[in-house]
């Protein structure tokens, strides 16, 4: 299957600070990239979509200003959450898909705000 | 929000024990169905896409149904090894334009050797 490279496993931050994850689709061209979210105990929960060369589309409930997403290149799509806060601390975890194909996961990103 | 459930949330078999789980979904707007297996710290790894009423499908010792109008799946692994202990999700793909996909929560399986 195809690869789906996701950095960092995982990041310690201080409140107030942003955190950058970046997934990238290392034998593919993605042509969209999803976004997803999950707490303890629950199921991924997914934050938002983003095609290559566009905006994201952010789900009910997502503060797009909060979670940048940004996904310039076929290969390559950034999550950066803004000014961190502990309630923001959680598991993320991108999927890339080609047109026309199933979608390959990351390995996700621990997040802890301290 | 769309109800993608799945059951149980985690059991212990018995290496050489076969084992079956279920996830329910919405049997209205059916697009596909998804079955993963993700081993902890490793991504999640696709086993099956269903997409019609009836669907069997068959990978080793895992196989899937798909019944679209009661609206469940079961996902069976036979003779389970300790290699299979992983949580399972499933994911409900409804039909439309955004062919937006919701996850269950997982059942997570742990082989006894």
């Amino acid at each position: 299957g195809a690869v789906v490279s996701q950095h960092p496993s995982w990041v310690i931050c201080k409140s107030g600070t942003s955190v950058k994850i970046e997934c990238r689709s290392l034998d593919f061209q993605a042509t969209t990239m999803f976004w997803y979210r999950q707490f303890p105990k629950q199921s991924l929960m997914l934050m938002a979509t983003s095609n290559e060369g566009s905006k994201a589309t952010y789900e009910q409930g997502v503060e797009k200003d909060k979670f940048l997403i940004n996904h310039a290149s076929l290969t390559l799509s950034t999550l950066t959450v803004t000014s961190a806060h502990p309630e923001d601390s959680s598991f993320y975890i991108c999927s890339a898909r080609r047109r026309g194909s199933e979608a390959f996961f990351g390995q996700g990103t621990r997040l802890t705000v301290v | 929000i769309l109800n993608v459930e799945q059951s149980p949330q985690s059991l212990h078999v018995q290496e050489g024990d076969s084992t079956n789980f279920t996830c329910s979904f919405p049997s209205s707007n059916f697009y596909a169905l998804h079955w993963y297996r993700w081993e902890t710290a490793k991504s999640p790894e696709a086993l099956f896409v269903m997409t019609l009423n009836g669907d069997e499908k068959k990978k080793g010792r895992i196989s899937a149904t798909l019944n679209t109008k009661e609206g469940y799946s079961y996902l069976y692994i036979k003779g389970s090894q300790p290699e299979d202990s992983a949580t399972y999700l499933c994911a409900f793909k409804e039909a439309g334009g955004y062919q937006k996909v919701t996850f269950g929560t997982g059942t997570k399986l742990q082989v006894i050797p």
